[in-house]
């Protein structure tokens, strides 16, 4: 089957790293993509991985191991905005379509 | 202006009622979607089309219907509203290309009484 496991909510200080994992399962896979929603919002496009290993991408860094089904967003001196959904979304190579995790809700306290 | 428009942005109808929600993009992206979003639910595909003759069914297509009338163009329809129908609509675009991530319109908040 396909499944997605993120933290339903998390918090954090401004000024701090915060790591949020996903695992997954997906019938094949070909990349993972994360996002950010503010509430109400749209989702903007955060980071891709498809190979093993870490992208770097100013505050965001994304990491990804495929024989592990596990990825995980980190991001670092967190400022007010970043208090938002963070969704996790595999693609799966058999049918080409992203499945969207529930998302981690990120909360930024002062 | 936004690559990827919803109309409407906001829609409150009753029970039973025939609603169309519209997406036209400027990308030139061959890929479309319309997703819905509950919360505690996270986003679920309806519908998807990869080029204007070809539509797909989502995970969860009962009670929707689409029409890709365009490449730019890509409507969502349901046919007779109920309540459980209330939520966010996504429409999305993509490239072709998989490593290219997939573009959101601003949504549309449907409330249906």
């Amino acid at each position: 089957g396909q499944n997605i496991d993120q933290p339903t909510e998390m918090t954090a200080t401004e000024g701090a790293i915060v790591q949020i994992n996903c695992t997954y399962q997906t019938s094949g896979f070909n990349g993972l993509f994360w996002y950010q929603q503010h509430a109400g919002e749209a989702p903007t496009f955060l980071s891709y991985n498809v190979l093993d290993g870490l992208e770097e991408k100013g505050r965001f860094s994304s990491f990804l191991s495929r024989s592990k089904g596990y990825s995980y967003l980190l991001l670092k001196e967190l400022q007010m905005k970043d208090s938002a959904s963070y969704l996790c979304a595999p693609r799966s190579s058999n049918t080409g379509k992203l499945i969207f995790g529930q998302g981690t809700t990120l909360q930024v306290k002062p | 202006d936004a690559d990827v428009t919803q109309t409407p942005r906001n829609r409150i109808t009753k029970t039973g009622k025939r609603i169309m929600l519209e997406c036209s993009q400027t990308k030139g992206h061959d890929r479309m979607y319309w997703y819905r979003q509950d919360p505690g639910l996270g986003l679920r595909l309806i519908y998807y089309s990869f080029d204007v003759k070809d539509i797909n069914k989502g995970e969860i297509s009962d009670g929707y219907s689409v029409s890709r009338q365009a490449q730019a163009k890509f409507s969502l329809s349901l046919e007779s509203a109920i309540p459980n129908q209330t939520a966010l609509y996504f429409c999305a675009t993509s490239d072709t290309h998989t490593s290219q991530p997939q573009h959101f319109g601003d949504g549309t908040r449907l409330s249906i009484l």
